[in-house]
C-alpha cells in the first residue's frame, strides 16, 4: 500500500448524498485507477486517467465522477444516481512505460445506510 | 463475462501442503499478472509472466503460461497460514495494453495451521 493513500477508511452515507473518496499518491505514477470490489467478487472499473486533465470510462461508470487536476490526485465522487452503491473502493496507479502492473491503495468501504 | 476466470473459487489446504490455482482467459494478451489481497486490504502484485515466457518462477512462486490454451496457473508451494488470502488473475487484453487490466473473480485460499 505504500505510497498510495485512500480516505476515509470507512464511510457511512446516507440514501440520496453524494460523496467524495479520497486517493493521493506519491509515486509519481502517471495513471491512476478506481475499481468497485463487492463481496466475494473480483474487481471492476469504474474510471481511468492516463495523464492530468484526462480520464476515462471504465466498464460501469454509471453514478459515478472523477477530475484529475493533479497527478498526485484522483478523487471519486458517488454520486446519488449509482443504485446500490455500498461495496469496497481501490485506487490503484501505474507508472507509464514499463510493464502494466499496478499498485493498489489500502481502500475505502463505502456503505449506504 | 471477466477476461480472466480463476479456478477453483475457494481452496482449504493445510500448512505445508502445495496449493496451485488456474486461470483461463479469453483474449490475446502481452502479459499475465498475479495479485494477492488479503481480506479487507488492497491487493499486491506477486508475479507476471509474458506471452513469450512459459514459467516463471518467485520464491515459493511458480507460475505456468498456456497461451495456447489460454490458461495460467499459480502453484504455492510449501504454504503457510500466513498464505491464506484471496489470489487474483489479471490481464491487459493486446489492444489495450498499457491502460487498464481485466481481473477474475479470485481464488479464496485457505491456509489451516
Amino acid at each position: 500500500d505504500g505510497g498510495i493513500t485512500q480516505s476515509p477508511k470507512y464511510l457511512f452515507r446516507k440514501e440520496g448524498q453524494n460523496v467524495t473518496l479520497s486517493c493521493e499518491q506519491n509515486l509519481n505514477h502517471d495513471a491512476m485507477y478506481w475499481y468497485r470490489q463487492d463481496p466475494g467478487q473480483g474487481l471492476r472499473l469504474i474510471y481511468y486517467s492516463q495523464i492530468v486533465n484526462d480520464f476515462q470510462k471504465g466498464d460501469i461508470a454509471e453514478g459515478y465522477s472523477v477530475s484529475r487536476e493533479k497527478k498526485e490526485s484522483f478523487p471519486l465522487t458517488v454520486t446519488s444516481a449509482q443504485k446500490n452503491p455500498t461495496a469496497f473502493y481501490l485506487c490503484a496507479t501505474r507508472t507509464s512505460g514499463g510493464t502494466d502492473t499496478q499498485y493498489f491503495g489500502p481502500g475505502t468501504r463505502l456503505t449506504v445506510l | 463475462s471477466q477476461q480472466g476466470e480463476e479456478d477453483p473459487q475457494a481452496l482449504s489446504i493445510q500448512e505445508g501442503e502445495n496449493a496451485t490455482m488456474n486461470c483461463s482467459y479469453k483474449t490475446s494478451i502481452n502479459n499475465l499478472q498475479w495479485y494477492r489481497q488479503n481480506s479487507g486490504r488492497g491487493l499486491v502484485h506477486l508475479i507476471l509472466i509474458r506471452s513469450n515466457e512459459r514459467e516463471k518462477h518467485s520464491g515459493r512462486l511458480r507460475v505456468t503460461l498456456d497461451t495456447s490454451k489460454k490458461s495460467s496457473s499459480l502453484l504455492i508451494t510449501a504454504s503457510r497460514a500466513a498464505d491464506t488470502a484471496s489470489y487474483f488473475c489479471a490481464t491487459p487484453p493486446q489492444e489495450t495494453s498499457g491502460s487498464r487490466l481485466t481481473f477474475g473473480e479470485g481464488t479464496q485460499l485457505t491456509v489451516n495451521p
